[in-house]
């Protein structure tokens, strides 16, 4: 079975720091990677996609992939109050386009 | 465009009862799928369509059915509900490179 484990938290970091939100991946043919944010009682939010090894930046946030390890990480700099929301992980899992999500990793930053 | 909807936002049911859940999107997306979200955890895929007239099972397919007649309607069917299908029910649809969208979900508690 295809598994996503990502860290349960919570993570909790202080206004302006950068908040490191990890998550790794058991299927070694995944080739697409996302970032979702989900606030409280809404729907997930495609933040970030990532296809190749290396960084992606996009503003605040950086995506960073490592197919050899099966690791995918999500940065968010200068992280802000209205970042607090649980991020969840997803990895292409078969055909039609199907996804594989974690469980998710609740972020709080502190005013 | 209105992207995603679902109908409806909220919704109790007795145990036993039927009743179909309801989504559509307006951007011509072949792909759409049918997840569901249970307190703390990620999202857990019901069934997925690849296009009008095709349908096929996710991870947790029981107790539910689907139909894809057009493109734009993806309706959910829940038969003889039980407490253990009180969840969050979320629809998507995608187009290419994996990246789904979200609908604004529905709350469904059975008692």
């Amino acid at each position: 079975q295809k598994e996503v484990e990502q860290n349960s938290g919570p993570l909790s970091v202080p206004e302006g720091a950068i908040a490191s939100l990890n998550c790794t991946y058991s299927d070694r043919v995944s080739q697409s990677f996302f970032w979702y944010r989900q606030y409280s009682g809404k729907s997930p939010e495609l933040i970030m996609s990532i296809y190749s090894n290396g960084d992606k930046e996009d503003g605040r946030f950086t995506a960073q992939l490592n197919k050899a390890s099966q690791y995918v990480s999500l940065l968010i700099r200068d992280s802000q109050p209205s970042d607090s929301a649980t991020y969840l992980c997803a990895v292409d899992s078969g055909s039609a386009r199907q996804l594989t999500f974690g469980s998710g990793t609740q972020l709080t930053v502190l005013p | 465009n209105a992207g995603v909807t679902q109908t409806p936002k909220f919704r109790i049911l007795k145990i036993g009862q039927s009743m179909t859940l309801q989504c559509a999107q307006d951007m011509n997306h072949n792909y759409m799928y049918w997840y569901r979200q249970d307190p703390g955890m990620g999202l857990k895929l019901i069934y997925y369509s690849v296009g009008a007239g095709i349908t096929d099972k996710g991870e947790v397919p029981n107790g539910y059915n689907v139909s894809r007649s057009t493109t734009e309607d993806f309706p959910l069917r829940l038969e003889l509900a039980a407490p253990s299908q009180t969840s969050v029910y979320f629809c998507a649809s995608s187009y290419s490179e994996n990246e789904q969208f979200f609908g604004p979900g529905t709350r469904l508690t059975v008692l």
